[in-house]
């Protein structure tokens, strides 16, 4: 499977312990994003990269969070003194920026659940 | 971004053509339109981009007048595995997507 691959699947924590979610975007693209969905929304923006250049961070994002993508590679995104509030699906995406329309194509994502 | 507004639900029986139409009526020249298909639990599926006249492939059609303020995503003949929330989105090439509530397609046998 050539497609946008997150890990873990699912992760339960403990409020006030950090959590970090992988993502291996398609392996031609080079921009990166990171969403996060709760229940009966849509996905929200959370930041995306350009190769492994941050571009644009949402206010979402809080200094608990931090992304990373240190190669242009592969991505990290780490939440710190995880709160219950964060409990979420943590999406991410990758496209090729250049081509026309920037379809971004999604993974399966991550689950959170801060208990 | 471009405001855009589209249907919070539908229902449809199996077989039939569902036509879902989404308003983006300050569309910039450079936007494109997507659809996605989300399941629950599962990230978002791109379904079809246009930016105008009619693109067609294997699961959808997405008619696009020649105003572009509005688009019409078409899935022919529906069955149950379709129920999705369908997210219609504008933008440009070099953009992040910003995604609205969708619409809750729901398929009855």
């Amino acid at each position: 499977d050539t497609g946008v691959s997150q890990d873990p699947r699912h992760k339960i924590t403990k409020r006030g312990q950090n959590v970090t979610f992988r993502c291996d975007p398609i392996s031609e693209h080079n921009r990166l994003y990171w969403y996060r969905q709760t229940l009966g929304q849509g996905p929200e923006f959370l930041t995306y990269f350009q190769n492994e250049a941050q571009l644009e961070k949402s206010r979402l994002l809080s200094d608990r969070f931090s992304a990373e993508r240190p190669k242009g590679s592969f991505s990290t995104l780490e939440i710190q003194r995880t709160e219950q509030g964060d409990s979420a699906m943590y999406l991410c995406a990758s496209s090729f920026a250049g081509s026309s329309g920037n379809t971004i194509y999604f993974g399966e994502g991550s689950w959170l659940t801060v208990v | 971004l471009a405001k855009i507004t589209q249907p919070i639900s539908m229902d449809s029986y199996e077989g039939q053509e569902v036509n879902i139409t989404c308003s983006h009526n300050n569309i910039a020249t450079n936007d494109y339109i997507t659809w996605y298909q989300q399941f629950p639990s599962q990230g978002p599926r791109f379904i079809i981009q246009g930016y105008k006249t009619k693109v067609t492939n294997e699961v959808a059609s997405l008619f696009i007048p020649a105003d572009r303020k509005s688009s019409t995503l078409s899935l022919p003949r529906v069955s149950l595995s379709d129920t999705a929330v369908y997210y219609c989105l504008v933008g440009e090439g070099y953009q992040k997507v910003t995604f609205g509530t969708g619409t809750k397609l729901q398929v009855i046998p």
